[in-house]
């Protein structure tokens, strides 16, 4: 059984980096195809995309967060990993990792979320 | 503003169905096969009812389907329980650039 669970600060500065860390136990990330994204949701709205990583270690990225996003993989620790810059009160939410078969065009597997907060 | 539109609220007696609506464009519901249908209870993270736009995954029962129509895909959930009660988010592929788009969410109340 696959399993994803998110790491990292609960409490993140304005204008600083939010990082973000999945690890993935019940497979390997870099066998797939698939393709492992982060999904933010604030408090009471919906889900946005932010970005992903292919097994293949290929990036996509949300188009109204990309200058401010990484997503990277480390295949040896099994996990994947996200970076935000320049976060503001907007970037508050809680931040779930999840992955995406190729052959299904789903997130078939979610972690729990991590709830991050951008407060001075 | 999301780019897939869902009614904010729906709701129906146990025992009834009741179907939510979830509306994109050429680019993203209409252009693909891949829209899928996630069950959020409050605190917990989302769970995929639908598939391909009408494949259940294992344990998902029957009483949940979906269908698309042009631009619009539609969940109903038929003989309402009590446990359906929850927030449901439609999500489409929209192209290898944008990958995938949400909608706004739809919570759904058992009267």
């Amino acid at each position: 059984q696959v399993q994803l669970q998110e790491s990292g600060p609960g409490l993140v500065k304005p204008s600083q980096t939010l990082s973000l860390t999945c690890t993935v136990s019940g497979g390997s990330i870099s066998s797939g195809p698939y393709y492992w994204s982060w999904i933010r949701q604030p408090a009471g709205k919906g889900l946005e995309w932010i970005g992903r990583v292919s097994s293949s270690g290929g990036t996509n990225y949300n188009s109204s967060l990309k200058s401010r996003v990484t997503i990277s993989m480390d295949t040896s620790k099994n996990q994947f990993s996200l970076n935000l810059s320049s976060v503001t009160a907007a970037d508050t939410a809680v931040y779930y990792c999840a992955r995406w078969p190729t052959s299904k065009g789903d997130f078939d597997y979610w972690g729990p979320g991590t709830l991050v907060t951008v407060s001075s | 503003q999301s780019a897939l539109t869902q009614p904010p609220s729906a709701s129906g007696s146990p025992g009834q169905s009741v179907t939510i609506s979830c509306t994109g464009t050429s680019s993203d519901v209409g252009g693909y096969n891949y829209v899928s249908w996630y069950q959020q209870h409050p605190g917990k993270a989302p769970k995929v009812m639908i598939y391909e736009v009408s494949k259940r995954p294992s344990g998902v029962p029957d009483r949940f389907s979906g269908s698309k129509s042009g631009n619009t895909a539609s969940l109903t959930v038929s003989g309402l329980q009590a446990e359906d009660e929850a927030d449901y988010y439609c999500s489409s592929y929209a192209g290898s650039n944008n990958f995938v788009v949400f909608g706004g969410g739809t919570k759904l109340t058992v009267l």
